[in-house]
C-alpha cells in the first residue's frame, strides 16, 4: 500500500540557515510526488511537484527512487517560510493524493 | 484562489447528532475530495468523487457518508457524530486525477 512518511513533526531553524524537510514514501508503481504548504490562516496550496523539476520560492525537491525519498530543501531560510509542509503522493490507480503527517517549520529571526 | 468554498466554517455539535458539511465549487472540476486534518496524522482521505453520483471510500471512511448529485456540490455527512470526529475538514477539487488539487479554507468541527 502507498504510504508517505514525514519523520519530523516540528523543525526549527534560524533565518539564513539551510532547511531540509524529509519525506519518504512507499509505492509499488512509478510515484508522482508533491509538496504542499499551508501558511498561517491560508489554504493548503501546491508548492512544487517532482515532474516539473522547478524551484518555487527557493525550494527544490529531488526524487530519489533508490532511497524512496523526496526531501524538500532551501539553502537560506526566510521568516516567511514558516508554515506547515505536507509531502504527498499520487495514487495513480485511484487518482487520489496520499499525504504525510506534515512538518511544522518555524524560522527564527 | 480557485472557486471552492466550504460551509459552515465552524461548527460545534453534540455527540449523536447528524452533521452535514458542504463543499461548493465553481470550477466545474470533475474530482472532489474530503480530507480530515489531525495533529500527528496529517491529512487523511475520507471519501472522494470522480463524477456526479460516482464516489469511493478513502482510508478513514467509517462513520462518514458522501453525496454528489451535482458537479458543483460534494456533501459530507456524519450520521451520528462522535468525539473522535472532532477535526478540521478540508475539501479539495481537481480537474482530472492527474492535475493539481485546490483546497478549501477548511471547516473546524467540534463534537462535544
Amino acid at each position: 500500500a502507498q504510504r508517505v512518511t514525514q519523520p519530523e513533526k516540528l523543525l526549527s531553524v534560524f533565518k539564513g540557515a539551510p532547511v531540509e524537510l524529509k519525506c519518504n514514501y512507499s509505492y509499488s508503481g512509478s510515484p508522482e510526488l508533491f509538496w504542499y504548504v499551508q501558511y498561517s490562516r491560508q489554504r493548503l496550496q501546491l508548492l512544487l511537484r517532482h515532474i516539473s523539476r522547478e524551484s518555487i520560492k527557493g525550494f527544490t525537491a529531488d526524487l530519489n527512487k533508490g532511497e524512496t525519498s523526496f526531501h524538500l530543501k532551501k539553502p537560506f531560510a526566510q521568516e516567511e517560510d514558516s508554515a506547515m509542509y505536507y509531502c504527498a503522493l499520487r495514487d495513480q490507480g485511484a487518482q487520489k493524493l496520499v499525504f504525510g503527517q506534515g512538518t511544522r517549520l518555524t524560522i527564527n529571526p | 484562489d480557485a472557486g471552492i468554498t466550504q460551509s459552515p466554517r465552524h461548527k460545534v455539535t453534540e455527540t449523536g447528532t447528524p452533521v452535514t458539511l458542504r463543499c461548493h465549487q465553481t470550477e466545474n472540476h470533475r474530482y472532489m475530495y474530503w480530507y480530515r486534518q489531525d495533529p500527528g496524522h496529517g491529512l487523511r482521505l475520507i471519501h472522494y468523487s470522480y463524477g456526479v453520483k460516482d464516489t469511493d471510500k478513502g482510508e478513514v471512511s467509517d462513520g462518514y457518508s458522501v453525496s454528489r448529485s451535482k458537479t458543483e456540490d460534494f456533501l459530507l455527512t456524519l450520521e451520528s457524530a462522535t468525539s473522535s470526529q472532532t477535526s478540521v475538514y478540508f475539501c479539495a477539487i481537481s480537474e482530472s486525477g492527474t492535475s493539481e488539487a485546490f483546497f478549501g479554507q477548511g471547516t473546524r468541527l467540534t463534537v462535544v
